[in-house]
């Protein structure tokens, strides 16, 4: 079985500020890697993804990670972020299935970008 | 807009009620997969279809069923609700004709049941 940890459960910033959203799993094989993030009242949105090559992802909104097979993480950043990114994140993972393959999620970062 | 559809957005009951949820996925896409969402249990998954069979299962109670039609739009059935089942409900669905997509997971704007 496949486990997220998100390191931080709420990460207050300042905006123009970098941030960095911690994610550890853990996995007995190897697992495909997302961010999604979930604005107020809506669903989930992918971010960015890592399937294999290189390791360092870039997604949408300025946002990228990075994945560190040694550390089992698979980190988010951005260099600089905006009032409007102020949301909830979650990283979540799954395996290699024909069909696709449920996700299993981390607890979630609530990011609050402060003016 | 990810192109997932779901219905009703919210769903006041009483408990022991039975409720039915609705998914409509991306046109195409044969995964269809459902989540639960609570302050206490956080994201969990709780169900897989994959054009209209059951492929993979979660924590889903027994008191919760499902299934995918031919139109692959697909039902999320809650029954003998209680408090506890209060909680928002995702739909989401994934494209299975290419690797680079088969993972990525398309989520609905999720329906919120309170019970109570």
């Amino acid at each position: 079985a496949q486990s997220v940890t998100q390191l931080d459960s709420q990460v207050p910033v300042f905006e123009e500020a970098p941030v960095e959203l911690r994610c550890n799993y853990s996995s007995s094989v190897s697992v495909y890697l997302f961010w999604y993030v979930q604005y107020p009242n809506q669903g989930l949105q992918l971010l960015l993804k890592y399937l294999s090559g290189s390791t360092l992802v870039k997604g949408i909104n300025g946002f990228e990670a990075e994945f560190n097979k040694s550390q089992t993480s698979f980190h988010l950043r951005k260099p600089s972020v905006h009032i409007s990114d102020t949301a909830e994140y979650f990283c979540a993972v799954s395996v290699e299935e024909t069909s696709g393959s449920r996700l299993t999620f981390g607890e979630g970062t609530q990011l609050t970008v402060n003016p | 807009d990810s192109g997932v559809t779901q219905t009703p957005k919210h769903l006041i009951t009483a408990t022991g009620q039975r409720v039915t949820l609705r998914c409509s996925p991306r046109s195409g896409d044969l995964s269809v997969y459902w989540y639960q969402q609570s302050l206490d249990q956080g994201l969990q998954f709780l169900i897989q279809y994959y054009n209209g069979e059951e492929r993979a299962k979660g924590n889903i109670l027994e008191r919760f069923s499902a299934q995918q039609f031919p139109d692959l739009h697909s039902e999320l059935n809650l029954s003998s609700l209680e408090l506890g089942d209060s909680a928002l409900y995702f739909c989401a669905s994934s494209a299975t004709w290419d690797r680079d997509y088969l993972y990525e997971q398309y989520f609905g704007p999720g329906t919120r049941l309170t019970v109570t």
